[in-house]
């Protein structure tokens, strides 16, 4: 079965950084371009960022570029996030959703999200 | 970036209706156009791809249509489980962009 499972998430300053974390499972996770798309509470769904399958390429939404770093360790089977100089409007439930073996693709599986929240 | 405008907001429909909800992009997206089916506390789940196809594990009551900038997504009959938010997202251009959401609820 594909799993993928956040973890990571918490509350935090403004200013603050966290690292989130997601596990994939049941599949062969260095074949597959991933993301992460963030859904602020009560809102829609907005993606934050990209990376390729060995990670030598990524892309981020520009709410986040500078502040963000998307990376993925395939020996480990994770993909991550690091979030930093965090602000009220990155409060959020983080997701990480698979892409497919190619840029063009949608997202066929998506983790059940961590919460980040940015309050002092 | 591509706007991805979805409508109405809010679709209320008596169960074993038919559901029929819009999705427009401001660019031509091709067919490259995916739904999400999003029920309260739980992640969205693929629904269509390719503007047509259906994902895995949902029944033939669901359907996609369109290409280029005008997109539907059909509900034939209403059932219970599908009262949910449905997201439009375009997959042909980067930033990968969603439409704001279509709320299904019980009349």
């Amino acid at each position: 079965e594909v799993q993928l499972v956040e973890s990571g998430g918490g509350l935090v300053q403004p200013g603050g950084s966290l690292r989130l974390s997601c596990a994939a499972s049941g599949f062969t996770f260095s074949s597959y371009w991933m993301h992460w798309v963030r859904q602020a509470p009560g809102k829609g769904l907005v993606w934050v960022s990209r990376i390729n399958i060995d990670g030598s390429a990524t892309s981020y939404a520009d709410s986040v570029k500078g502040r963000f770093t998307i990376s993925r360790d395939n020996a480990k089977n994770t993909l991550y996030l690091q979030v930093n100089s965090l602000r009220a409007e990155d409060t959020a439930v983080y997701y990480c959703a698979r892409g497919g073996t190619f840029g063009l693709s949608y997202f066929d599986c998506w983790g059940q999200g961590t919460l980040v929240t940015v309050s002092s | 970036e591509i706007v991805m405008t979805q409508s109405p907001a809010t679709l209320s429909v008596s169960p074993g209706e038919r559901a029929t909800l819009s999705c427009r992009a401001s660019q031509s997206v091709s067919n490259n156009l995916a739904w999400y089916q999003q029920k309260p506390g739980q992640a969205p789940r693929l629904l269509i791809y390719g503007a047509s196809t259906r994902a895995t594990g949902f029944p033939a009551r669901f359907s996609g249509s369109g290409s280029g900038t005008e997109f539907t997504l059909t509900i034939s009959s209403l059932q219970s489980e599908d009262f949910a938010v449905y997201y439009c997202q375009q997959y042909n251009s980067w930033p990968r962009t969603f439409g704001q959401g279509t709320k299904v609820e019980i009349k």
